[in-house]
């Protein structure tokens, strides 16, 4: 089992639907992070949460929201979602921000296709 | 200006040579930086990480740090054809943010 478990590996959603992605570590983590990456662009980073904390908001659309209950825990709540925003969604977990080593460590990720 | 820039490639490289991959990044304040390999179709795999000026050496990989010229290096030795792959530069900013570049695809020719 790898240390960051997310699931569903693949979902496919209409734009009027809502759904939820689920992220999981088992590293002792204290920062978790949500990423989505489309082809040809960079990783980009969507939210940040320092102990449960977030800590950061790059500018995400309304449409995308996240819920962190707990440390190891990460949600990102879909709901009128476009064509757009179908990508491949990575959760990632480090140390906490400031405090050790900051290295992130990845989960397999959601591919997520909006029809 | 772009936060993290790398060569987007492909590098092709012979097996057996060493393959040098670069990546340059704008904030000076930079602390941390990674390097990641992503196969296609998977999520990215933590490979190196580099902290202070110099170099850094696992196994095959080499990382070096120039932190006056904002610049990290992953070299691979003895490259393989299961190193194909794109590689990942990452930096965590003054921001505490993790940026990454759009990664540098490479080839190792058999």
């Amino acid at each position: 089992e790898t240390g960051v478990t997310q699931t569903p590996r693949h979902l496919v959603m209409g734009m009027t639907n809502k759904k939820s992605l689920k992220c999981e570590q088992h590293l002792g983590h204290n920062a978790m992070y949500w990423y989505k990456q489309s082809a040809k662009k960079p990783l980009e980073l969507m939210f940040v949460y320092n102990f449960k904390e977030q800590t950061e908001n790059n500018s995400v659309p309304s449409r995308f929201s996240p819920e962190c209950p707990n440390s190891s825990h990460l949600f990102l709540h879909l709901h009128t979602l476009q064509p757009e925003d179908s990508a491949l969604y990575l959760c990632a977990s480090s140390q906490a921000i400031r405090v050790g080593n900051t290295e992130a460590f990845f989960g397999q990720g959601t591919r997520l296709t909006v029809v | 200006q772009k936060e993290v820039e790398q060569n987007s490639g492909p590098l092709s490289v012979p097996e057996g040579a060493i393959a040098s991959l670069n990546c340059t990044y704008s904030d000076r304040g930079s602390q941390s930086f990674f390097w990641y390999r992503q196969y296609s179709g998977k999520s990215p795999e933590l490979i190196m990480s580099i902290y202070s000026n110099g170099d850094k050496e696992d196994g095959r990989f080499t990382a070096q740090l120039n932190k006056a010229s904002q610049y990290v290096s992953l070299l691979i030795r003895d490259s393989q054809p299961s190193d194909s792959a794109t590689y990942l530069c990452a930096v965590l900013n003054r921001d505490d943010k993790i940026i990454f570049g759009k990664g540098t695809r490479l080839h190792i020719l058999p």
